[in-house]
Parts: C-alpha cells; sequence; structure tokens
C-alpha cells in the first residue's frame, strides 16, 4: 500500500524558515513532487526530487532521502503570500500516477 | 507547461441528477487524470483517462458511477452520476508529462449537490 504523512497545520512567522516534513512508504518509487495550494484554487507544481540532495529554487528547496523515505520542503524569507497548503506527493511508478498526502496547512503571521 | 481549463467552473446540481465535466488541454498529451479533492482533504486520484481506451479506475471508483471519456489527445470529460451530497466536492482534471511525471492541474470544477 502508499502512505504519505505530513504534519496537518504548521504556523510561522513572516520572514522566517519553516521546514516542511514528509515521510513516505510506497510499494514503488520514481519521484517526490511538492505542490502548493492556494484556497480555492488548484496545486501548482513546486519541485520535483528523484535522487537524494537538496534541489534550491529561489526561496525554495526541498530535500529527499530515498533510504530514509523522507523529504521536507524549506521555505525561506517567509511572506504572507506563503500562507498555502503545501502537498507532498509520491509517483511510485505505476503508469506516472502520484498518490498524495494530506497536505499541510501553513500560516504566516506578521 | 499545457494550459488547462475546465468546464463548468462550478455547479449547484440536484440529488439523482448527472453533471459532465470536461477538460481541454491547448497541446496533445499523453497522460490525463481525475482527482477528487473534498473540503478540507487533499487529492485523491479517480481514474487515469486513457486515449482510445477505457479508463482505469482507482480503488473506490468505479465506471457506472464516474464514466470518462478520452475521445482525443487534448480533451476529457468525467461525468459524477446519479449525485448525492457526498458527491460534492472539487473535481480536477490533470496532465501528466513524461520523464519525470510532473503533472499540473486544471483550475477545477467545484460541485455542489443538494
Amino acid at each position: 500500500g502508499q502512505n504519505i504523512d505530513q504534519p496537518t497545520e504548521m504556523t510561522a512567522t513572516e520572514g522566517a524558515i519553516v521546514q516542511i516534513n514528509c515521510t513516505y512508504q510506497t510499494s514503488g518509487f520514481n519521484g517526490l513532487f511538492w505542490y502548493q495550494q492556494h484556497a480555492g484554487e488548484a496545486p501548482t507544481f513546486l519541485s520535483y526530487n528523484v535522487l537524494d540532495g537538496l534541489e534550491e529554487k529561489g526561496r525554495f528547496s526541498s530535500f529527499l532521502s530515498r533510504s530514509k523515505g523522507y523529504s521536507y520542503l524549506l521555505l525561506k524569507e517567509l511572506q504572507m503570500k506563503d500562507s498555502a497548503s503545501y502537498l507532498c506527493a509520491v509517483n511510485n511508478n505505476a503508469g506516472n500516477m502520484l498518490t498524495f498526502g494530506g497536505g499541510t496547512r501553513l500560516m504566516v503571521k506578521p | 507547461s499545457a494550459v488547462i481549463s475546465q468546464k463548468p467552473s462550478r455547479d449547484i446540481c440536484q440529488r439523482g441528477t448527472s453533471l459532465t465535466i470536461q477538460c481541454q488541454v491547448d497541446s496533445q498529451v499523453t497522460m490525463m487524470f481525475w482527482y477528487r479533492q473534498q473540503p478540507g482533504q487533499s487529492l485523491t486520484l479517480i481514474a487515469t483517462a486513457n486515449q482510445g481506451s477505457e479508463a482505469t479506475y482507482e480503488s473506490g471508483f468505479v465506471i457506472d458511477k464516474f464514466p470518462i471519456s478520452r475521445p482525443n489527445l487534448t480533451f476529457s470529460t468525467l461525468t459524477v452520476s446519479n449525485m448525492s451530497p457526498e458527491d460534492s466536492s472539487i473535481y480536477l482534471c490533470s496532465v501528466g508529462t513524461s520523464g519525470s511525471g510532473v503533472q499540473f492541474f486544471g483550475p477545477g470544477t467545484r460541485l455542489t449537490v443538494l
């Protein structure tokens, strides 16, 4: 079966750094994805990791450890507009389908 | 990334009726998927829409309830049949890319069943 876990909610302060963790247990692995979803909108793609290590994209970075079944999304210099849900998803290589975690709702406060 | 549109963007329907949701992509794509996102929840895959053959449904979803068409490489429809209030949800289509498998999502259809 597939199991992807993320914290349900997090709160952070504007300008700070926040790390959102994701652990997974899947029958196969062909990449881990992070999406951002603002309330009432569709998910938008943020990052993709298939090899171990850190991928950096501006204020957002994502890390993967395949041996530990673990990833995190790091958001730096938080802005109010970063308040959103962050979804971790795994491609288990079965027809390129994605299995999503429950999402982490991040609230950025002034 | 492809530009994806969905129609309708939202609808309010009566119990027992059916609604067909359309997903249009501005370029040919091999993989198209349909997801459901219930209020406050994450995304659940309903099915993979296969061009020229029957859709592949995930556990808990059946063709009689969620018939899907995929007549060509730019278009798909999802029908929610014999609706009940439990079907109130956001329905999203997505397109997959080869290689990385990144998926890009349409804007979604917000369905309310009374």
